[in-house]
């Protein structure tokens, strides 16, 4: 099962609107980042949140953690159409390996309505 | 600074064919990620490279995947023969630290997009 799990799935706001997406993830972390990918580009890191921290602010961003609940919310706000894109929230897992590998969410499609 | 790049950017291939993906990640980073998302689903991870090492390719979903980093700088990941399943968007990444270091931080290129007909 994944370590990330996103909802909504897909969510349409008007231009100006707040957005809040949720992410749950399953074992303990170190941090937990969010990431967007535009369509037919790559991914883009857009903050990291420690497990130690509760919440934390990136210009229009502002991301959320409560390590009890497992759960993280990303926060958009005055929504522009050039936010439309596919939103992550990944954890480091570490690996038998000694390695450390993302573990991603299935995403939420945002889409900014003009 | 130039980011991580992938090349194709696109390639459409016919069951049975074989396709090679390259990565050249940021210079000066000893760990590439290789990843992809299959048919809309998560991103998964595949495999992890530390300079030209393997550190961990338990992501990789068969014997028809083969990834290569000579000389620790770009990496190749070849699919043969490859089939209908493995259609999707092939992401590489790369850090300086491992991905679990003080940042966290890893720089994705732009992808692949694959589709086997």
């Amino acid at each position: 099962s994944q370590q990330g799990e996103e909802d909504p799935q897909a969510l349409s706001i008007q231009e100006g609107e707040n957005a809040t997406m949720n992410c749950s993830y399953k074992t303990s972390i170190n941090n937990l980042q969010w990431y967007r990918q535009n369509s037919g580009r790559g991914l883009v890191h857009l903050i990291l949140i420690r497990s130690n921290e509760r919440e934390k602010h990136s210009g229009r961003l502002r991301v959320t953690l409560d390590t009890s609940k497992k759960s993280s919310s990303l926060l958009i706000t005055a929504s522009r159409a050039a936010d439309t894109a596919s939103y992550f929230c990944a954890t480091v897992v570490n690996t038998i390996q000694g390695a450390q590998k993302l573990v991603f969410g299935q995403g939420t499609r945002l889409t900014i309505n003009p | 600074e130039a980011g991580v790049t992938q090349f194709p950017s696109h390639s459409v291939i016919e069951k049975g064919q074989t396709v090679t993906l390259r990565c050249d990640p940021i210079s000066g980073h000893d760990n590439l990620y290789w990843y992809r998302r299959v048919m809309g689903k998560e991103i998964k991870f595949l495999l992890h490279f530390v300079k030209e090492s393997k550190q961990d390719e338990s992501g990789m979903p068969n014997n028809r995947f083969l990834a290569e980093r000579t000389g620790g700088t770009y990496s190749t990941l070849k699919v043969q023969p490859a089939e209908l399943e493995d259609s999707g968007v092939y992401f590489c990444a790369s850090s300086q630290v491992g991905g679990g270091g003080a940042s966290g931080e890893q720089f994705f290129g732009p992808g692949t997009r694959l589709t086997v007909l």
